[in-house]
This record gives C-alpha cells, structure tokens and sequence, in this order.
C-alpha cells in the first residue's frame, strides 16, 4: 500500500509568479484535501476535491484553485503569488463513505516566496 | 464555527516518564471524530489516536491514550514510558462531518522528551 506522496519538496518563487504543488493520493482513497501551514501554527484548510470536483472550501482566496484528475491524484495552484503564501502545504487523501477515519498525510511542499 | 484549542505551546518530559497534553474544541454537533497528530522534524502529519465522538470508551494505542470529557468539550492526550522519538509537535484536530470532511487543527504543543 502506497502512502501519499508530494511532489516537489522544496521550492522557490518569487512574487506575483504561478506555482503548481502536486499530490498521489494513498491507494483505495477517492478524496484529496489541501492544508496551508504557515511557520509554527497549525494547518489550515484551503479544499478537498471529491470525484474530480471541489467538495469544500476553506477561508482562502479564488487565487487558490484545485484540480483532482481521475485517478484521484491532485493538483493545487496558486496563482500571483504573495510573501504570506510562503508555508508548507500538505496534502491528505482519505476515503469518503459513511465512516471515515481520518486523513493519509504527505510530507509537504516547502514553499518560499521572495 | 467549530474551534480547537491547546493552552500548552511547549512542553517537556523525561525519559521514561508520563506526560499529557491538553486540548479543549468548540462544537455544536454530535457526529464528529477527535485526532491526535504527530508531527516530527521530517514535516509528515501521522496519526497518534483517534476517538469517534459517540463513543463513551476512551481510546487507546500502545503508550498512547486519551482523556474524551465530550460534556466538557476536552480531549488530552497520555503519552506513557515517553520515548526520545516521540519529540514532536502534537496537534489536537476535529473532524468535521456536517457536510465535508474538514480537519480543523489546534495550534500544537511542542513536546521536547528529555534523556
């Protein structure tokens, strides 16, 4: 059994620029949220895709956007990028049914905006 | 809007000894599930322990167990025989179920074992 997997590790950008972070979700999972972890807090919820569609969205603005292909891998954007987007985001698949067990974390992207 | 809170920023333990973290949410439903995750220097979230909400037993994994008060909204976490690997930061979350399956996290405690 796979685990999540998130490509890439690190990365620099520099303001006003696109970044696209990808993400495999574990095998038998069918449903990818997004989390923003800002330097020594907590993560934050940004989306979960479900069936190849946004199924939730948390406080982040439009420049934030997802994509879930049918494979349940996933993409998330990020576009004109700002100093404050500069976090470590993670992806976690889970399986979606009636019980639900919590999530399958990667190990991040480490994004630095300059 | 759902809430969780961990008072304890930073703390430490010795070797071998028992310690707790604290952590309180705020909810207004009734089907939803508690976590403890862990996470060390190597950044991956992994899952410590997890309590469905209308359970009354208190769950429990190896050296970890929790503390579930649902009345009181409060869900600690022991950490028993506490290792030098279970350094790391500890985060209380809460499973959302009302509509999607949000996580919401506390702000994690720092846990430092101590040799």
């Amino acid at each position: 059994e796979t685990g999540v997997t998130q490509s890439p590790t690190h990365l620099i950008k520099t303001r006003g620029q696109q970044v696209t972070l990808r993400c495999s979700s574990q095998s038998g999972h069918n449903t990818v949220s997004w989390y923003q972890q800002a330097l020594g807090q907590g993560p934050q919820f940004i989306f979960q895709y479900y069936r190849e569609e946004e199924n939730g969205r948390g406080n982040f603005p439009p420049r934030f956007s997802g994509l879930q292909f049918p494979n349940y891998s996933s993409e998330l954007n990020v576009n004109a990028l700002e100093l404050d987007d500069s976090a470590l985001y993670l992806c976690a698949s889970s399986f979606m049914g009636r019980r639900t067990y919590g999530y399958t974390f990667g190990s991040g992207t480490r994004l630095t905006v300059v | 809007a759902q809430t969780v809170t961990q008072s304890q920023p930073e703390m430490s333990v010795q070797e071998a000894e028992t310690v707790t973290l604290s952590c309180t949410y705020d909810t207004s439903e009734s089907n939803y599930y508690l976590f403890w995750y862990k996470q060390p220097p190597s950044r991956q979230m992994i899952l410590v322990i997890r309590q469905e909400a209308y359970k009354q037993q208190n769950a429990t994994e190896n050296r970890f167990s929790v503390n579930f008060q649902k009345a009181a909204k409060s869900f600690s976490l022991k950490i028993s025989d506490s290792q030098l690997g279970d350094t790391a930061m500890y985060f209380c979350a809460f499973l959302d179920k009302t509509s999607y399956d949000k996580v919401i996290f506390g702000p994690g405690t720092s846990l430092s074992v101590i040799p």
